[in-house]
């Protein structure tokens, strides 16, 4: 398996923008996470599936952030408009037993 | 208070030397405890879990559990410099098949040769 899969690895965006995140699990794996990393607040949870429904969006900053996940091989973040303190690296992770596998995470840079 | 606390570092250590990274937690539910490796730009990625009181081993690798007093730790015997990371503990409440992992801000490990 290629493991989790997350695109695009850099995203450079202009404030007031949409960005969508996008992110393909390791299959079989029933649950798929987006945690978002910063040097000041660390690795924060955003949202989480388990079998494509959301179960904990309470991570969420706002209204802006909205997350879907469609099928079992895909999932998107998406902020809408970005601001400048959106910018983080922003990992999808997926979870067999407990045990998380992360993407490479998405660097995002809202200018 | 956090719900995942861990030294806050950094932590030097010398080559050859073990190196002791602690976290405490404060839900007294949590199952669950894992110890992921953060290379600087990189992702996390899984090196110990443990789930009942003790220790496990693994490798260089031993990860400690005490419940009562809400504490893991883990520890790095013959540190090598390719052990420079940052180390993670995450804690998840719940069943230990499902529930959402809470992670400590890390401790960033120096090994220097």
């Amino acid at each position: 398996d290629a493991g989790v899969i997350q695109s695009p690895r850099h995203e450079v965006t202009e404030m007031g923008q949409e960005v969508t995140l996008r992110c393909k699990p390791i299959s079989g794996h029933d649950y798929l996470f987006w945690y978002r990393q910063t040097m000041m607040r660390g690795l924060e949870l955003l949202i989480y599936f388990n079998n494509n429904v959301p179960i904990d969006d309470s991570g969420m900053p706002e209204d802006r952030f909205s997350a879907k996940m469609p099928n079992a091989s895909f999932s998107t973040l998406k902020i809408q408009p970005s601001e400048p303190r959106d910018s983080a690296v922003y990992f999808c992770a997926s979870s067999s037993h407990g045990k998380l596998f992360f993407g490479s995470g998405t660097q995002l840079s809202v200018l | 208070q956090k719900e995942v606390e861990q030294n806050s570092g950094p932590l030097s250590v010398p080559e050859g030397a073990i190196a002791s990274l602690n976290c405490t937690y404060s839900d007294r539910g949590s199952q669950s405890f894992f110890w992921y490796r953060q290379y600087s730009g990189k992702s996390p990625e899984l090196i110990m879990s443990i789930y009942s009181n003790g220790d496990k081993e693994d490798g260089r690798f031993t990860a400690q559990l005490n419940k009562a007093s809400q504490y893991v730790s883990l520890l790095i015997r013959d540190s090598q410099p390719s052990d420079s990371a940052t180390y993670l503990c995450a804690v998840t409440q719940g069943n230990t098949n499902a529930g959402k992992s809470t992670f400590g801000d890390g401790t960033t490990l120096t090994v220097k040769p």
